[in-house]
């Protein structure tokens, strides 16, 4: 594998299902990034890990809940999300030293919540 | 605080036609500027750069971007359009530090047979 990889590429889940996005990079970068795109709306910034620390949360749901084990991986666990939820989410990751703030992209998780 | 605003969120170019697709920052520092390119169901992908050297920017499929300062621009083109062009095209800006991209709000681009 290479860049940065997602799974599953596509979901479908119900609002009382519980679900994780799982999202791993394979280029020694330091610092990860989770963001939801939606329909006709900005790309939106949800989460950033930097060292495995969280260092930005972007006023998201709790229902939406990351998990940064290391830094290669990087998760989003769903819970009782809503069908304004339904987006496609992209997770990118960055190396910080000596970076000119680059991301790379993984190919998303198109998620649909019924 | 950055931000980069697009101009246009649709553009049509008949193919063969030159490319031009609008990007103005606004930043307190000096910037970084990116252009990506997103084709349907796919991740971003970086087409291009800016990081304080050469003002013009070539990158990868025949597209270039020119630093202006003056104009606060960035501006993306390409002479002859293919219709392997056809995707959606983001300006981002960054700067020297900072752990976030802030993205304009899109471009997509239609290539006219």
């Amino acid at each position: 594998e290479t860049g940065v990889t997602q799974t599953p590429r596509h979901l479908v889940m119900g609002m009382t299902n519980k679900k994780s996005l799982k999202c791993e990079q394979h280029l020694g970068h330091n610092a990860m990034y989770w963001y939801k795109q939606s329909a006709k709306k900005p790309l939106e910034l949800m989460f950033v890990y930097s060292l495995e620390e969280r260092v930005e949360n972007n006023s998201v749901p709790s229902r939406f809940s990351p998990e940064c084990p290391n830094s290669s991986h990087l998760f989003l666990h769903l819970h009782t999300l809503q069908p304004e939820d339904s987006a496609l989410y992209l997770c990118a990751s960055r190396w910080t030293s000596g970076s000119r703030g680059e991301q790379f992209f993984g190919p998303g998780t198109r998620l649909t919540v019924l | 605080a950055q931000s980069v605003t697009q101009l246009g969120s649709h553009v049509s170019v008949s193919e063969g036609a030159l490319v031009l697709l609008r990007c103005n920052y606004s930043s307190s520092v000096p910037p970084y500027l990116f252009w990506y390119v997103q084709y349907p169901n796919q991740g971003l992908q970086l087409l291009l750069k800016y990081t304080s050297a050469a003002t013009l920017v070539k990158g990868i499929n025949g597209f270039e971007a020119e630093f202006k300062k003056s104009e606060t621009s960035f501006h993306l083109t390409k002479p002859s359009a293919h219709m392997s062009d056809a995707a959606e095209y983001f300006c981002a800006v960054s700067s020297f530090g900072n752990e976030k991209l802030t993205f304009g709000t899109g471009t997509r681009l239609t290539i006219i047979p």
